[in-house]
């Protein structure tokens, strides 16, 4: 079975801090995203990569960086936290190619920013 | 763009009573991905289906069906004699069939409450 693994399920952090979250893939996939999900507006993506070093910005990236050193490992990075970035933020991973293009996903880690 | 709509916001029966998520999406592509994830308290996206342009057969597993019309733009999600583990949120999604690295394009999710 696929293991997406994110570090924190919870995380309380200040305004102002930088926020590292964590996510690791069992599976040697390509591919990895970061999505993040508010009530009302379900989930929206923020960054992917597609190997190592390499990073696209998706849909709403403004306040949000990310690292992907390791293969298995692709980090979300908040430079510094304010508190409209508290939300359930997600990581998924994927194997390259149409006929493997399913993404499977973290336990997700729930961020507020007080 | 691409785009896709569950207009349920929230679904609430009775067990065993069957119960249908609707999904509707749009996109230019010619070939694409439908999925449907399930999203229960603890919070994981499971993946219950894929489903490419091509395929417009509709598929059954236990007591879980699906219902893809190209024509309508729909990809419909039936559970059959609902039970009360199949309470969740659901979320439709759609992506391009390039097998690149770009994410889905989510829906907002239907939150499913199934009563005892």
């Amino acid at each position: 079975d696929v293991k997406v693994t994110q570090s924190s399920r919870y995380l309380v952090k200040r305004t102002g801090e930088k926020v590292f979250l964590e996510c690791v893939q069992d599976m040697d996939h390509e591919n990895m995203f970061w999505y993040r999900q508010d009530p009302g507006l379900g989930l929206r993506l923020i960054y992917f990569s597609y190997d190592v070093k390499m990073k696209e910005k998706g849909d709403i990236p403004e306040g949000y960086s990310v690292s992907r050193e390791k293969k298995e490992r692709f980090s979300l990075i908040l430079e510094s936290a304010s508190t409209n970035q508290t939300s359930m933020y997600l990581c998924a991973s994927r194997a390259q190619g149409p006929a493997k293009n399913i993404q499977y996903f973290g336990a997700g880690t729930r961020l507020s920013v007080l | 763009a691409q785009k896709v709509t569950q207009a349920q916001t929230e679904i609430s029966v009775v067990e065993k009573e069957d119960v249908t998520l609707d999904c509707v999406y749009e996109t230019r592509d010619t070939t694409y991905y439908l999925f449907w994830y399930k999203q229960p308290p603890s919070g994981e996206l499971v993946f219950l289906i894929r489903r490419n342009s091509f395929d417009e057969q509709n598929e059954i597993s236990g007591r879980y069906s699906w219902n893809f019309q190209k024509s309508t733009s729909s990809f419909n999600f039936t559970i059959t004699a609902s039970q009360v583990v199949d309470s969740a949120v659901y979320f439709c999604a759609l992506s391009e069939a390039g097998g690149g690295a770009d994410g889905l394009t989510f829906g907002k999710g239907t939150h499913l409450i199934i009563q005892p």
